[in-house]
């Protein structure tokens, strides 16, 4: 899979709006851009994954560049709840049993 | 749904010890994988499975068995733990090997080797 590069820290008040960006100049035309979050002391959970299109689930909204080179995770209010470490990951067409491929992902902090 | 569960959530073993970790999923899930997650680390995978009784290596493997026997269950097995082994491991499973497949994750199981 692709590398992505993403800040090793970031940090945000509650209910304001959270832009988590990512980069990833060497993205292929058919990779998918997942991101995954770790709350403190669980299991990575799904947030949202997308293609070309930008994508709204009830989590966040994914933004990709029209060139794909990067995408940014937005939270729309964030809550304390979503203080955790957010992964960006790419997934390429062959998607493969080999899983995913974590790097060190953006350690998000929300400051009452 | 439990969706992905895993025991124990805590293990303490000494050096040379053996021990399980178990996995279960409730989803009819096809695709079953381990990681292992050091502190300040990412998850790196330890062996997958796409369907029961098919298994293979994933980044790494060594010191680690497993099997599938069914579709819910794929355990761990360290054979002969060593202090290298102290980690936290996650179990995980997802429907299909498709890149825009999502991963469901248990909770993890501590794991400390003295």
């Amino acid at each position: 899979d692709a590398k992505t590069t993403q800040p090793n820290s970031m940090e945000s008040n509650e209910e304001e709006p959270v832009h988590l960006p990512c980069n990833h100049s060497t993205i292929s035309g058919t990779d998918y851009i997942h991101w995954y979050r770790q709350l403190p002391s669980q299991g990575p959970e799904y947030v949202i994954h997308g293609l070309t299109s930008n994508v709204n689930n009830r989590m966040a909204s994914l933004a990709i560049a029209e060139d794909r080179k990067s995408s940014t995770l937005i939270l729309h209010r964030a809550t304390l709840r979503d203080a955790a470490v957010y992964y960006c990951i790419l997934r390429d067409h062959r998607g493969g049993a080999d899983g995913l491929t974590f790097g060190k992902g953006t350690h998000l902090i929300i400051q009452p | 749904n439990a969706g992905v569960t895993q025991t124990p959530k805590f293990q303490v073993l000494k050096t040379g010890q053996s021990m399980t970790l178990q996995c279960a999923q409730d989803m009819n899930h096809e695709y079953m994988s381990w990681y292992r997650q050091d502190p300040g680390m990412g998850l790196r995978l330890i062996h997958y499975s796409v369907g029961a009784g098919i298994t293979d290596q994933g980044e790494v493997p060594n010191g680690y068995n497993v099997s599938r026997s069914t579709t819910e269950d794929f355990p761990l097995r360290l054979l002969s733990a060593a202090p290298s082994q102290t980690s936290v491991y996650f179990c995980a499973s997802s429907y299909s090997t498709g890149s825009y497949e999502k991963l469901f994750f248990g909770s993890g199981t501590q794991l400390s080797v003295l």
